[in-house]
């Protein structure tokens, strides 16, 4: 099957300018994630949607960033103004709809890499 | 809030050895804990996990172990080989919300 697809693969930007990241999701996967990586850590949860709902965003700061997920399949992740700590890697993520109330496996897009200058 | 604790932050072992991960969790209603290992400039990529309801789980060289009492799992890989050489990353998803929280990682090296 299809993995997960994410657009563009490299992004560099200067301060304050603003970006957008794409992604589309394996197909019939209804929870989608955006991570951020930075260098050296572990992926961070900045939004989960749930078909076209936002289930978190709490680690999302949102005087900058913004996404959406309309009609419940690709998503754009937003950053307006940049700074240079949002250097890192973008992750996309998806998943199967829970049964019950258990986790199941994330598959995780490539990723985009993004350098704020 | 909810938090996974990684440890060690980087681990170094000869071929052949064994190599342990272990990761504490916060929220004692989390319910599904998988590992991932992630290569240079790769995705990440799961590679075993296990559910609340199960204390152990083998899959060829690598098995995990979870403890609920004291919240806290760890990653079992024997017979290491240099293809083993990556990051691990261990998670815990919580049931208030869904949301999956990554651990830091793990560094290995395994030398040849």
């Amino acid at each position: 099957e299809a993995g997960v697809a994410q657009s563009p693969r490299y992004k560099i930007i200067e301060k304050r300018q603003s970006v957008a990241f794409w992604c589309n999701p394996i197909s019939g996967h209804a929870t989608l994630y955006w991570y951020q990586q930075i260098l050296g850590q572990g992926p961070k949860l900045l939004i989960q949607f749930q078909n076209n709902g936002v289930v978190d965003d709490s680690q999302l700061p949102k005087d900058r960033f913004s996404a959406e997920r309309l009609k419940g399949v690709d998503s754009t992740l937003k950053i307006q103004p940049a700074k240079l700590e949002d250097s890192a890697v973008y992750l996309c993520a998806s998943s199967f709809p829970r049964q019950g109330a258990t986790g199941t496996e994330a598959f995780f897009g490539q990723g985009t890499r993004l350098t704020v200058v | 809030g909810e938090n996974v604790e990684q440890h060690p932050s980087t681990l170094s072992v000869q071929e052949g050895d064994s190599a342990v991960i272990k990761c504490t969790y916060s929220d004692s209603a989390s319910n599904y804990f998988p590992w991932y290992k992630q290569e240079l400039g790769k995705r990440p990529q799961l590679i075993i996990d296990i559910r609340s309801n199960v204390g152990e789980k083998k899959d060829q060289r690598i098995a995990v172990t979870l403890n609920k009492t004291a919240k806290h799992f760890s990653l079992h890989i024997t017979e290491t080989q240099p293809e083993d050489s990556a990051v691990y990353f261990c998670a815990a998803t919580y049931t208030g919300g869904f949301k999956t929280i990554f651990g830091a990682g793990t560094r290995l090296f395994v030398k040849a």
